[in-house]
């Protein structure tokens, strides 16, 4: 079993449209939770941390959910520029604390006019 | 600004021909990271410098070397590339210890073998 799972999709939305991403997670050790973006033959970038009481950011909202280990990602009012990549990432901390994030393969989200 | 530099963007190297790839750094972050990334997968680490300590991920083959002679720079070494090791290779940093757990990623570096 994959330490992050996500669908890979693609999600095919019209512009406009609230579209939601989830991921499952293997390891309760987990500490940290995160989506960041990817565009095409680009490096990934934060797009936002996920806190254990939720948090939003514009048009971003992420959850969690320990007891399910999973994590979700809703993006509200969907522009032609949210078309990407999401790549859920968690982080465990190790003894050395050095810390290693695990990536998901990535949801692809194409926002169509 | 400060930033993740790798350089170069695009390498093309022959079956078994070693190339060396580079990442430089501005942000004077403590640790660094080495992913490689294939289409459409996961980045996958490779290897990471916590200061000058090296760690090896277990699966990471013999074929991959590293080097950080300092603080700002790291190098991937791939001794005797196969096919299987074209992919985008991405170089990330984060200060341990510090408020955000967030990695810095610098543009990659796309490797094709012939």
């Amino acid at each position: 079993r994959k330490e992050v799972e996500q669908d890979p999709g693609p999600f095919n939305v019209p512009e406009g449209a609230t579209v939601a991403f989830n991921c499952t997670y293997s390891n309760s050790a987990s500490q940290s939770f995160f989506w960041y973006r990817q565009d095409c033959r680009k490096e990934p970038k934060l797009l936002m941390s996920v806190y254990s009481s939720g948090n939003e950011d514009g048009r971003f909202t992420a959850q969690l959910n320990r007891a399910s280990q999973y994590i979700s990602l809703l993006i509200r009012d969907s522009k032609l520029s949210d078309s990407a990549t999401y790549l859920c990432v968690v982080n465990k901390m190790p003894m050395d604390s050095s810390y290693k994030l695990i990536f998901g393969s990535g949801t692809r989200l194409l926002v169509r006019p | 600004d400060a930033m993740v530099i790798q350089n170069p963007r695009y390498q093309v190297t022959q079956f078994g021909k070693p190339v060396t790839l580079s990442c430089s750094q501005t942000l004077n972050h403590n640790v660094m990271y080495w992913y490689q990334q294939k289409s459409s997968q996961a980045p996958k680490l490779l290897f990471h410098y916590y200061d000058k300590d090296f760690n090896n991920e277990a699966d990471t083959p013999d074929n991959f070397q590293s080097r950080r002679p300092n603080t700002s720079f790291c190098f991937l070494d791939i001794r005797s590339p196969g096919l299987g090791d074209a992919a985008m290779y991405l170089c990330a940093t984060k200060q341990a210890g510090g408020p955000s757990n967030e990695q810095f990623f610098g543009p990659g570096t796309r490797l094709t073998v012939l």
